[in-house]
């Protein structure tokens, strides 16, 4: 199993350009989490979906932020346009079953908008 | 909601015990631990789940108390490896909303 596959590791963009990070889960995983991690404020959720579905946004900072889960094997978070407090290291991370079971972390996306 | 982690950091010698500790202010279905090295993803430890239970993990255990709504992780006979942050994270009764806490950083030295 390869685990959960982030891309890009990193990426350093202008301020206001579109930023487009990419996930792919574990096979048989339904559960598919994007969390932003900063020194100042940790790990933060932004979006889970279960089964393709959105279930809660309720942490994606504002409308600048959008993501899509369009197949199980694959989901994107966009930021358009970028800002340079959203530098930050971007997981996703995957799960069978969040309640009894635990996340699986991809590597992280670390973005940096200057 | 965020759970609050003591202590904050930690520095032990090779072969010390430490125990971080993860309190809730409100009644928890879950409790997971994660260690992070620096520069890497969080790597999921283990689950406790209500009903109050111990669980083992190498030499690193975990108890979770539900009456008073807090966890604590045990590193025994620390070795170099163990250094990282460590992260509780909870899942609260009646709600599917999960919390990552603070964390706590543990570093071991020779």
């Amino acid at each position: 199993d390869a685990g959960v596959i982030q891309s890009p590791r990193h990426e350093v963009t202008e301020m206001g350009q579109e930023v487009t990070l990419r996930c792919k889960p574990i096979s048989g995983h339904d559960y598919l989490f994007w969390y932003r991690q900063t020194m100042m404020r940790g790990l933060e959720l932004l979006i889970y979906f279960n089964n393709n579905v959105p279930i809660d946004d309720s942490g994606m900072p504002e409308d600048r932020f959008s993501a899509k889960m369009p197949n199980a094997s694959f989901s994107t978070l966009k930021i358009q346009p970028s800002e340079p407090r959203d530098s930050a290291v971007y997981f996703c991370a995957s799960s069978s079953g969040p309640s009894n079971y635990g996340y699986t972390f991809g590597s992280g996306t670390r973005l940096t908008v200057v | 909601q965020q759970p609050v982690q003591s202590p904050q950091a930690v520095i032990l010698r090779e072969g010390e015990d430490a125990v971080i500790n993860c309190s809730s202010s409100k009644a928890l279905y879950s409790v997971h631990w994660y260690r992070q090295k620096h520069g890497e993803a969080p790597v999921f430890l283990m689950i406790l789940l209500k009903g109050g239970e111990q669980k083992g993990h190498e030499k690193i255990s975990a108890s979770f108390n539900e009456k008073k709504q807090q966890s604590s992780l045990y590193l025994t006979a620390s070795q170099l490896s163990y250094s990282g942050t460590y992260f509780c994270g909870t899942e609260m009764v009646g709600s599917n909303q999960f919390y990552f806490g603070t964390g706590t950083s543990l570093t071991v030295i020779p």
